[in-house]
């Protein structure tokens, strides 16, 4: 089964500053995983596909690394509409979903 | 512009049944595969179902099938999912999406909610 970790489960950075969040596969996705920004009241937003590419209309300050089983989106320079809950998802193996980073604003 | 607006859900007992539907607009529906993505309380997300955007082939979690049934109707621009023999794991908010290459949803609705409870 394949299961995706998210760390931290929550995080706090303050407004301007680097927020890096994680996501380990239990078994080698390769390239095959995605980001998604999810705030209250809203479907998700696709940010990263393809484990580095920015879907259309992100901002430049969202940034996705990694391959094989160890991930990572960066947001360069916080800003207070981050705020949200991060997800990250696996599609070499059908679809699963990492549990979540919420990010707070310090 | 691209949208999904989804419907049907609300309360049911458990072992009742419920429809979903999603309403898309703004892009070429029949050229698109498309899933159903769910959100229990307090919990992460889920891939309940997807379809190809013909019909076949479909796919679902271990955890619905043989309960749940997605389908199409791409004269109508619709997609739905029909529920039966309902649990009070299955209370979530559901979400129709747009899938990309069998890969990663690029376009979301906002969710419909459906409670599972007597």
């Amino acid at each position: 089964e394949m299961v995706l970790t998210q760390s931290p489960a929550t995080l706090s950075v303050s407004p301007g500053d680097r927020a890096t969040l994680s996501c380990r596969a239990s078994q080698n996705v390769r390239f095959n995983l995605a980001w998604y920004q999810h705030k209250p009241g809203q479907g998700p937003r696709l940010l990263i596909s393809g484990a580095s590419t920015r879907a259309t209309g992100v901002p430049a300050r969202f940034s996705g690394s990694g391959s094989g089983t160890e991930f990572t989106l960066t947001i360069s320079s916080l800003q207070s509409e981050d705020l949200a809950v991060y997800y990250c998802q696996q599609y070499n193996n059908w679809i699963t979903f990492g549990q979540g980073t919420r990010l707070e604003i310090k | 512009e691209v949208q999904l607006v989804e419907s049907g859900g609300g309360l049911v007992q458990p072992g009742g049944s419920l429809r979903l539907s999603c309403a898309a607009s703004g892009f070429t529906f029949k050229s698109y595969e498309m899933n159903w993505v769910r959100q229990s309380p307090g919990k992460g997300l889920e891939c309940v179902s997807d379809i190809s955007a013909s019909g076949s082939p479909i796919h679902y979690a271990d955890s619905v099938r043989g309960r749940f049934t997605i389908s199409r109707d791409n004269a109508k621009n619709s997609l739905f999912l029909q529920m039966h023999s309902l649990r009070a794991e299955d209370t979530a908010v559901y979400y129709c999406a747009r899938l990309r290459l069998s890969s990663y949803m690029d376009v979301w609705g906002k969710g419909t909610t459906v409670t599972v409870s007597s």
